[in-house]
């Protein structure tokens, strides 16, 4: 069965101190893997489209790597306003649509 | 500027009574999608639609029913046979449909609450 797994569920950080989000998937025939933000009560912001292994992209203080069963969202030196939930997502052939298959989210809150 | 607008924010319902949620892109985007967030969990696929005139059941239709009569817009319906209808919903829109690459826009959301 297809799966997005997020890990860690939730993660607080000091002000400057860098982590990674990690995305773990098992899909066949990847097409596209995403990251979004999003805050509380609002709709999902996209942040990054990763296409293949060794892939990596870059927005501010984040930067997106993709491996072959895993992508990373590593964030540097964070801010408050880095808090949110990231959002992970795949993209794989399902018949003649593809289809999206979200993770359940990473809950980030960074401490002034 | 261009973007999704979705209302009302906040809809309250009583069992038993039919609702139905707006989306309106203009954005000159093809395909729109709904879907449901619930605490904890990821978000669900509810319908889609790729073309005016057409649309498919995606993995929790059951309860919900939607039209795409313009290209601007894909109203669901939540009807009383949906068992659990207290959730974020959330439309979204891609250009052409799912090809790679093609991330989805989404809108603010709408939260439903049944009383």
């Amino acid at each position: 069965e297809d799966q997005v797994t997020q890990s860690p569920e939730a993660l607080r950080l000091q002000e400057g101190e860098s982590s990674s989000l990690n995305c773990s998937y098992t899909v066949s025939g990847l097409r596209g893997l995403f990251w979004y933000r999003q805050d509380p009560g609002k709709g999902p912001e996209f942040l990054f489209t990763l296409y293949s292994a060794g892939e990596e992209k870059e927005k501010e203080r984040l930067k997106a790597t993709l491996t072959k069963k895993e992508s990373f969202l590593h964030i540097t030196a964070p801010k408050p306003e880095d808090s949110a939930t990231y959002l992970c997502a795949v993209q794989a052939p399902m018949n003649r649509d593809d289809k999206i298959i979200f993770g359940k989210g990473t809950r980030l809150h960074i401490l002034p | 500027d261009g973007g999704i607008t979705q209302s009302p924010k906040y809809l309250f319902r009583k069992e038993g009574q039919n609702v139905t949620l707006s989306c309106e892109q203009n954005l000159n985007h093809d395909a729109m999608y709904w879907y449901r967030q619930d605490p904890g969990q990821g978000l669900r696929l509810i319908y889609y639609s790729q073309i005016v005139n057409d649309f498919q059941k995606g993995d929790i239709a059951e309860g919900y029913s939607v039209s795409r009569e313009k290209k601007e817009s894909f109203p669901l319906t939540v009807t009383s046979a949906q068992k659990n209808p207290t959730a974020f919903y959330l439309c979204a829109s891609t250009p052409t449909g799912l090809v790679p690459g093609n991330e989805q826009f989404f809108g603010p959301g709408t939260r439903l609450t049944v009383l």
